[in-house]
């Protein structure tokens, strides 16, 4: 039982370039969320989706879009990336929404 | 009014003492209080987690205590460990949210 995988574990992105970062869970869980964390300040939802198909807005959704074809896959699109996109990525699954997160191990990115 | 503020941002205490981490939320909406433990290079794992029916919660070493009219919750850890050095996040949510609001964090070291 895998739980929540996230791909890639590192990435370096050039200013303007686009990426996906991946996110599947094997838990059947219907709420998926991903979060960016930056030092010191906290965890900020970007976006989450309630099921397949269904997705919306956290606190900081600009530069990024998502989408949600399947209860497993969750994947997070940066358009156009920004030195302020520079952060670790997280992306979570939960079977009762806001109750129990189960956080895969995170994407580091860096925009130079 | 979504906010939770959580303090302090970092904490060194030696072994064998009391940990003891804070935080403060404004939307008297909330009914779930979860912390979370995070080490380095992982993601975040559910620690404890309260609602406001009860005062405190208590497992093992870990202790949540509550204090409603104040809108204040608290994590004591008991006889702090090397093994408990990580980051601490508290949250908070309300059913109808979905979703949780993360404090800032408290990187906790226990020194040997």
């Amino acid at each position: 039982n895998a739980g929540v995988t996230q791909t890639p574990k590192f990435r370096i992105l050039k200013i303007g370039q686009s990426m996906t970062l991946q996110c599947t869970q094997d838990m059947n869980h219907n709420y998926m969320y991903w979060y960016r964390q930056d030092p010191g300040m906290g965890l900020k939802l970007i976006y989450y989706s309630v099921g397949a198909g269904i997705t919306d807005k956290g606190e900081v959704p600009n530069g990024y879009n998502v989408s949600r074809s399947t209860t497993e896959d969750f994947p997070l699109r940066l358009e156009l990336a920004a030195p302020s996109q520079t952060s670790v990525y997280f992306c979570a699954s939960s079977f009762q929404g806001y109750e129990k997160l189960f956080f895969g191990s995170g994407t580091q990115l860096s925009v130079l | 009014q979504q906010q939770v503020k959580q303090s302090p941002q970092s904490l060194i205490v030696q072994k064998g003492g009391i940990s003891i981490i804070n935080c403060a939320y404004e939307n008297t909406a909330f009914d779930y209080f979860p912390w979370y433990q995070q080490f380095p290079g992982k993601g975040p794992a559910l620690l404890i987690a309260i609602r406001p029916d009860v005062s405190e919660k208590k497992e093992g070493r870990f202790t949540i205590s509550f204090n409603k009219s104040a809108k204040q919750f608290s994590l004591h850890i008991m006889d702090s460990q090397p093994g408990d050095s990580a980051t601490y996040f508290c949250a908070a949510s309300n059913k109808g949210a979905q979703k949780l609001v993360f404090g800032q964090g408290t990187r906790l070291t226990i020194n040997p």
